[in-house]
Parts: structure tokens; C-alpha cells; sequence
């Protein structure tokens, strides 16, 4: 089961940030924290991981809480070509290799 | 770098056959990992393959396989198709540096529709 919990849609005007929760409150301590995107019927899409510090790339920021039970993946300035749905997936601790285990995940509307 | 690509995108097949899919990786990436994307149970995770060998394997029956070749490339097989195994296949590969940061880039995915 998916250690993560994500409400299941959200609406975002064209041009303003998209604030985008998650719920991991039983995370460990060394599991991070992934965040990936689906764009319709294509292969997710990486978008950035942290463990504990918030963390920015060139798509997007992702704000832990200090008690790493939850987070918020920012879209800066989200476009119509940021709708998807948007996961957010803890690494399981113990599991050797690589294994990702996805909930339902967020759809975000970015409407005009 | 190229990303990984999975051959072919689209397959349509007749119950009892049996199918291969394939994924080559990103250049210099060691695992693969296969997941089935279904409108019903989501995404879930197949297998991972990592230097030849299966490391970890989802809840799926045994009509599911998979295998990896030396330079990386991986082919998924289901025998005995059935029409609940319509669905989304998709490919991933990471660098495995052991470490739990270890992050996966997907392929396009290969839409099999079983009739």
C-alpha cells in the first residue's frame, strides 16, 4: 500500500503557483520523499525528490515540514501543460532495489 | 542521453497468446524496473531486473516474466493472455548507486489492448 496520502484533484488559474500536499506521516527516516507527473496515457515524468532540506530544481520546489510528515510540491508558475497527475511516492525503507509503490495521486487542472 | 524507449507503442492481441515487450534503458543505467498501469488498480509494480537478475517482484502470477540481457536491455513476457492484462506497460531504468536516492526515469509505456 502507498504511504502517501494526496487529496484527489485540485484547481490552479494559469500563470499562479500550484501548491500541491501530500500526507507521509509514518515515513522513516532515511526514505525520501519523490514527487512524478503523468501527463495523459504517457510515462511518468520525474519530476524532484528530497529527504529532510526542501529542494528546488528547474520544474518545481518541494517544501518537507521539519517533522518530514508532510510536503508540498510547488509549481511556480503552472501552464495549461502542467495539468496531470501528479504522485507523491515515499521510497519503502528495507526494500532492496528499486520499487515505487504509487497511490491515486493528485489531477491538477490548470485552467485559463 | 537518449531516455528509455519501449518497443513496440501499441499491441493488440487475442486472448490466450502470449506477448514480449522491451525496454532498452538510458545509456549506463544497470536496472530496469516494469509496472502495469490499469484504470482499475492504478499503477503496480511488475519486477526489477538489475545485472541479469530478478531483485524484486510485485504480486503478480507467474504468467508474468521478465529478463534482463548484459548490456542492460530488459523484455517483459505474459503468456495465456487474459483481458484483464489490457493495460499500460511501463518501463523504468535508474543508475542503482545503491543509494535510496536512486531515481527512476519511465519510457513511453506500450499500450497492450487484449481482445
Amino acid at each position: 500500500d502507498a504511504k502517501t496520502t494526496q487529496p484527489p484533484s485540485m484547481d490552479c488559474a494559469e500563470g499562479r503557483a500550484a501548491n500541491l500536499p501530500c500526507n507521509h506521516s509514518t515515513i522513516s527516516g532515511n526514505e525520501y520523499v519523490y514527487w512524478y507527473r503523468q501527463i495523459h496515457s504517457q510515462g511518468p515524468q520525474y519530476i524532484i525528490h528530497g529527504l529532510k532540506n526542501n529542494e528546488t530544481n528547474e520544474m518545481a520546489s518541494l517544501i518537507i515540514t521539519e517533522d518530514r510528515k508532510s510536503s508540498t510540491l510547488i509549481l511556480p508558475h503552472a501552464t495549461l501543460r502542467d495539468t496531470a497527475v501528479y504522485y507523491c511516492i515515499v521510497r519503502v525503507a528495507g526494500e532492496y532495489g528499486n520499487k515505487l509503490v504509487f497511490g491515486a495521486g493528485t489531477i491538477l487542472r490548470v485552467k485559463s | 542521453k537518449a531516455g528509455v524507449t519501449q518497443t513496440p507503442r501499441y499491441l493488440i492481441k487475442t486472448r490466450g497468446q502470449q506477448v514480449t515487450l522491451s525496454c532498452s534503458p538510458i545509456s549506463g543505467h544497470r536496472s530496469v524496473s516494469w509496472y502495469q498501469q490499469t484504470p482499475g488498480q492504478g499503477l503496480q509494480f511488475l519486477f526489477e531486473y538489475f545485472s541479469e537478475t530478478q531483485r524484486n517482484k510485485g504480486n503478480f502470477p507467474g504468467r508474468f516474466s521478465g529478463r534482463q540481457f548484459s548490456n542492460s536491455r530488459s523484455e517483459m513476457n505474459v503468456s495465456t493472455l487474459e483481458l484483464g492484462d489490457s493495460a499500460l506497460y511501463l518501463c523504468a531504468s535508474s543508475y542503482n548507486s545503491g543509494s535510496r536516492a536512486d531515481t527512476q526515469y519511465f519510457g513511453p509505456g506500450t499500450r497492450l489492448t487484449v481482445l
